[in-house]
């Protein structure tokens, strides 16, 4: 089974640099990814991190550390329109298709 | 454009009901996944599969069920509606190939009274 932890609320500034945490248990490993939801949308992919190391795309970076267990989602110079659930989402190894997602970090971004 | 949609986008129904949700893909991906959506849950498995004729039971399977006669479609049926299977649903697809991510569908909002 898997287990996935991050934090369910977090709050910043327009403007500002905010980084969510996602910590994860799993019996295997075979990639993480990062979704972004808005409030009655469907999620939408931000980034897959397979290898340890930092993922940059754009404003948004994704980090991965295999050995803790870890990973990030960096958000700079954030704007309004980046208040949203962010979900991590781990796919276990071997031939494992399927997801098992955390229960999302609701970020509100303040003018 | 290739999407991916889901029917209804809104149902309402009663308890002890059968119910079909409807999701149909265009890219051809043979992975199809659906999930349930509730506050404090995130998105949790119901069923999955990886081509025509193949099904899986995901974490929350109970009480649903699915069938994969074709490429383009991966109905959920709840076999007797109950009020704990109100939520969001949400279907998704994917490409074969390790780094490929899921497209999801716009989901479709289930109330059982």
């Amino acid at each position: 089974g898997q287990n996935i932890d991050q934090p369910t609320e977090m709050t910043a500034t327009e403007g500002a640099i905010v980084q969510i945490n996602c910590t994860y248990q799993t019996s295997g490993f075979n990639g993480l990814f990062w979704y972004q939801q808005h409030a009655g949308e469907a999620p939408t992919f931000l980034s897959y991190n397979v290898l340890d190391g930092l993922e940059e795309k754009g404003r948004f970076s994704s980090f991965l550390s295999r050995s803790k267990g870890y990973s990030y989602l960096l958000l700079k110079e954030l704007q309004m329109k980046d208040s949203a659930s962010y979900l991590c989402a781990v796919r276990e190894g071997g031939s494992a298709r399927q997801l098992t997602f955390g229960s999302g970090t609701q970020l509100t971004v303040l003018p | 454009d290739a999407e991916i949609t889901q029917s209804p986008r809104h149902k309402i129904t009663e308890t002890g009901r059968q119910v079909t949700l409807a999701c149909h893909q265009t890219w051809n991906h043979n992975n199809m996944f659906w999930y349930r959506q509730d506050l404090g849950h995130g998105l949790r498995l119901i069923h999955y599969s990886y081509g025509v004729h193949d099904t899986n039971k995901g974490e929350v399977s109970d009480g649903y069920s699915v069938s994969r006669s074709n490429t383009e479609d991966l109905p959920l049926t709840l076999e007797s509606a109950a009020s704990s299977q109100t939520s969001v649903y949400f279907c998704a697809s994917r490409p074969g190939g390790s780094g490929n991510e899921q497209f999801f569908g716009p989901g479709t909002r289930l109330t059982v009274l």
